[in-house]
């Protein structure tokens, strides 16, 4: 079946600091891929998304690129900001009608602490 | 437009009770999805209804169940409360178009449930 890892945290950052969160998947039909965040306390966000390979989701400074070849959607940003504490979901979402149609794969959720 | 609601957002039950969770999705979504968070854990997909049908479940016991509503909004019900219920619970809606899941889901904040 369907499935996403990413890597384990907590991440720890100073601020204006460069962040990879790296996320891998593995899906039998043709998945659209995820970043989800989630603060404090929230649900979750959508903060970007790809829908096939070599596409570049983008939002508030972060990018991931679909990468077929290697089976990734590694998340990145530049240069990070103590409001961007938080949980990052890497998730995938297969349109065929499979076992796991209709549900999202949720990685395991990377904490991320940026500090002043 | 207002995003998708739930209701309460906090709940404290005993064990054995029965909880009901409340959820409103986006307008236009035909689409619910229910996930528990439970705490250091990552999200475990729960239910999907559309159209008033369950159309695909997770790997929970049948004491976890719901429905969904003519207009769309659903309820989940955990009949026989035990301590290791006690979580976030997480609803999302998205559109489904020609029968097949669209693949972005949005989040409401949850509803934490306590069993004491």
């Amino acid at each position: 079946g369907d499935s996403v890892t990413q890597m384990e945290g907590p991440v720890t950052l100073s601020e204006e600091a460069f962040l990879t969160i790296n996320c891998t998947y593995t899906a039998t039909g043709y998945p659209s891929l995820f970043w989800y965040v989630q603060y404090p306390g929230e649900g979750l966000q959508l903060l970007l998304k790809a829908t096939k390979a070599d596409d570049k989701g983008s939002n508030k400074g972060f990018e991931a690129t679909y990468r077929k070849e290697t089976t990734s959607f590694h998340l990145e940003k530049g240069s990070v900001q103590v409001s961007d504490s938080a949980v990052y979901f890497c998730a995938l979402s297969d349109l065929l009608p499979t076992d796991s149609w209709g549900k999202f794969q949720f990685g395991a959720g990377t904490q991320v602490v940026v500090t002043p | 437009e207002a995003g998708v609601t739930q209701s309460p957002t906090h709940l404290i039950k005993t064990r054995g009770q029965q909880a009901t969770l409340r959820c409103s999705p986006i307008s236009g979504h035909t689409s619910v999805y229910w996930y528990q968070q439970a705490l250091g854990l990552g999200l475990q997909f729960l239910l999907w209804y559309d159209e008033g049908e369950e159309r695909n479940r997770g790997n929970f016991p049948p004491r976890f169940s719901g429905r969904q509503f003519p207009n769309y909004s659903s309820e989940l019900n955990v009949n026989a409360l035990e301590l290791e219920d006690s979580a976030l619970y997480l609803c999302a809606s998205s559109l489904v178009l020609a029968g097949a899941a669209q693949e972005t889901q949005y989040f409401g904040p949850g509803t934490r449930l306590l069993v004491l």
